[in-house]
């Protein structure tokens, strides 16, 4: 079936630095999503991609979908402590409908 | 407000018991899923629903069953069948859209822990 690489698995890093992470596909995804999970929380929505190269800015985070259709990343510039969180991919690929295919999750430490 | 209802948030079961996870939405969302999370790992699924009186199974549904009479609820039970049953349940919804499926929403987790 189809899957998802995120990396990297954790990241713990000082604030105000960028971060870049990634997922890539075995095969072609038609949607990327990306989402936080806060601990003890659900994950929230933080970006979705629709098209392939599409580049979608929310505040401080930037997020790609990848031209060969197959990756996507998530930067977060300038990071502050309430960035602490694990952060998910997500993408929907043909011939899966209805599910959404998750990577293994980012987990993200900020020091201050 | 709009959104996703789990209860309880903590749930505590006891060897050979069956117990409940209720999960409400008032989004109007066709679809309803529900996922399992364990530490470190990412989300599985268990089952999910497009339709009322419809589910699937996910890819890990055994031990697991869910029912779907009505849009807005998708309770889990989880049964004595199921041997490792510790870990945090998500629920999610989303609308559907031709061709595949939308942004999935979640409520806040239900925890459950085995005494």
């Amino acid at each position: 079936g189809q899957q998802l690489n995120q990396s990297p698995q954790s990241m713990f890093i000082q604030e105000g630095e960028d971060v870049s992470m990634n997922c890539t596909s075995s095969s072609i995804f038609n949607t990327w999503l990306w989402y936080k999970q806060d601990p003890g929380e659900g994950p929230v929505l933080l970006i979705a991609l629709y098209k392939a190269g599409e580049l979608t800015s929310n505040g401080r985070l930037t997020a790609q979908f990848g031209i060969t259709r197959k990756d996507s990343f998530l930067n977060i510039s300038a990071s502050i402590p309430s960035d602490v969180g694990i952060y998910f991919c997500a993408g929907h690929g043909s011939g899966n409908t209805g599910k959404l295919i998750f990577g293994q999750g980012t987990t993200l430490q900020v020091k201050p | 407000d709009g959104g996703i209802t789990q209860s309880p948030k903590y749930l505590f079961r006891k060897e050979g018991q069956n117990v409940t996870l209720s999960c409400e939405q008032n989004l109007n969302h066709d679809a309803m899923y529900w996922y399992r999370q364990d530490p470190g790992q990412g989300l599985r699924l268990i089952y999910y629903s497009q339709i009322v009186n419809d589910f699937q199974k996910g890819d890990i549904a055994e031990g697991y069953s869910v029912s779907r009479e009505k849009k807005e609820s998708f309770p889990l039970t989880v049964t004595s069948a199921q041997k490792n049953p510790t870990a945090f349940y998500l629920c999610a919804s989303s609308r559907l859209v031709p061709g595949g499926v939308d942004i999935q929403y979640f409520g806040a987790g239900t925890r459950l822990s085995v005494l």
